[in-house]
């Protein structure tokens, strides 16, 4: 167990419908990244928050947005969801903002669109 | 942002020794190197990372040479356990939220 918490484990929507990916990250651990891994593309770094701000953006979509909020928690919206945005969708917790310290991932939420 | 190149898949037998080599020819010079495992469905784990020579740690040894193009992890004795896709993550300091996956090495450990 890492200690990241994604809800819902699995979601299945209809396309052009809006879904929130929700993260815990670990204890104590100030930042957030979102990564999306699909069939075809692997891992693709998306966004990262730190206590609360936008840290880096990756590849993510302009339909795609994310929050932290003052608990640290964090929540991935996506909207007006198309087939190709079925992927498992990881969020990864840190303690310090840069990439010079372990990174902990949550188990995934798979996302399905039909 | 350094791309990295992996072998894409490996076997071994129980109880070899693997290494498998990333290179990184556009590592800059905060940037760290990071290797990751991951099981089917699951979330990749964190194994080891460095900056230059050698780092070891209960489960593997990261052998980095001086020019830190390249990387070499390495497992002593695999089990079957170990069969997992093994990646390569460079980044690190201003650029960390940017760090890169590649495409993995599929590591498969037959007994």
């Amino acid at each position: 167990d890492s200690g990241v918490t994604q809800t819902p484990k699995h979601l299945i929507t209809a396309t052009g419908q809006r879904v929130t990916l929700r993260c815990s990250p670990r204890s104590g651990d100030l930042s957030v990244y979102w990564y999306q891994q699909s069939l075809d593309q692997g891992l693709q770094f998306l966004i990262q928050y730190y206590n609360g701000e936008e840290r880096a953006k990756g590849n993510i979509l302009e339909r795609f947005s994310a929050q932290q909020f003052p608990d640290l928690h964090s929540e991935l919206n996506l909207s007006s969801l198309e087939l190709g945005d079925s992927a498992l969708y990881f969020c990864a917790s840190s303690t310090h903002p840069d990439g010079n310290t372990e990174a902990f991932f949550g188990q995934g939420t798979r996302l399905t669109v039909v | 942002l350094a791309k990295t190149t992996q072998p894409i898949s490996m076997d071994s037998y129980e109880g070899q020794e693997v290494n498998i080599t990333c290179s990184h020819n556009n590592i800059a010079t905060n940037d760290y190197i990071t290797w990751y495992q991951q099981f089917p469905s699951q979330g990749p784990r964190f194994i080891i990372q460095g900056y230059k020579t050698k780092v070891t740690n209960e489960v593997a040894s990261l052998f980095i040479p001086a020019d830190r193009k390249s990387s070499t992890l390495s497992l002593p004795r695999v089990s079957l356990s170990d069969t997992a896709v093994y990646y390569c993550l460079v980044g690190g300091g201003t650029n960390a939220g940017k760090s890169t996956f590649g495409d993995g090495t599929t590591l498969t450990v037959k007994p």
